[in-house]
């Protein structure tokens, strides 16, 4: 299993412009999230989902938006990229009624 | 709301020696702890967990003992190596909640 991956692994983006970062699991894990992480703050969770179809808000939604399609892909899109964006990005997974999250190696974005 | 308060940074010791990183919770209800590690350039491993009061969670020489009474999970290890130079995250989740609260995270530097 390749666990949870994400793509791409850096990115630098002027403001305003658009992208999607990718997340997929081969687990089959119904729960998926997006965390953020910033120096001295730990992980903030952005957006989550229980399964396809279904998505709500974390911590930190604001200019942040997912879908969730197929149990296996779970994409975070910024319509309008902000320097406040400059962060790295976690996606995560796990099986409903099991407390673990596995996490993908991250994104690191660059918002100038 | 839940949160984690985890030991400033950072953490610089010789090889050999004993580590403790501090890790206190406020929750309501009955959280699950975790330790998850971060190497340079990667993401969240899962280090070690305890879902109930007075659990221990160990691995990889690591250990942490869920304790409600002071509603702390200190992270130990008696003989630390450079292998070990690494950002640590104490966290807490509840069961189906598919919110992880970290802590600011720690790092450790293990010199030769």
């Amino acid at each position: 299993n390749a666990g949870v991956t994400q793509t791409p692994k850096f990115q630098v983006l002027k403001t305003g412009q658009s992208m999607t970062l990718q997340c997929a699991q081969d687990m089959n894990h119904e729960y998926m999230s997006w965390y953020r992480q910033d120096p001295g703050m730990g992980l903030r969770l952005i957006h989550y989902s229980v399964g396809a179809g279904i998505t709500d808000q974390g911590e930190v939604p604001n200019g942040y938006n997912v879908s969730r399609s197929t149990t296996e892909d779970f994409p975070l899109r910024l319509l309008s990229a902000a320097p406040s964006q400059t962060s790295v990005y976690f996606c995560a997974s796990r099986s409903p009624g099991l407390p673990t999250q596995y996490f993908g190696p991250g994104t690191r974005l660059l918002v100038l | 709301g839940d949160s984690v308060t985890q030991m400033e940074g950072p953490v610089t010791l010789s090889e050999e020696a004993f580590l403790t990183i501090n890790c206190t919770y406020t929750a309501t209800g009955y959280p699950s702890l975790f330790w998850y590690v971060q190497y340079p350039g990667e993401g969240l491993q899962l280090l070690l967990k305890a879902t109930k009061a007075d659990d221990k969670g160990s691995n990889k020489g690591f250990e942490a003992t869920y304790r409600k009474e002071t509603t702390s999970f200190h992270l130990e290890k008696g003989s630390v190596q450079v292998s070990d130079s690494a950002v640590y995250f104490c966290a807490l989740t509840k069961y189906n909640n598919n919110d992880m609260r970290f802590g600011a995270g720690t790092r450790l530097t293990v010199k030769p």
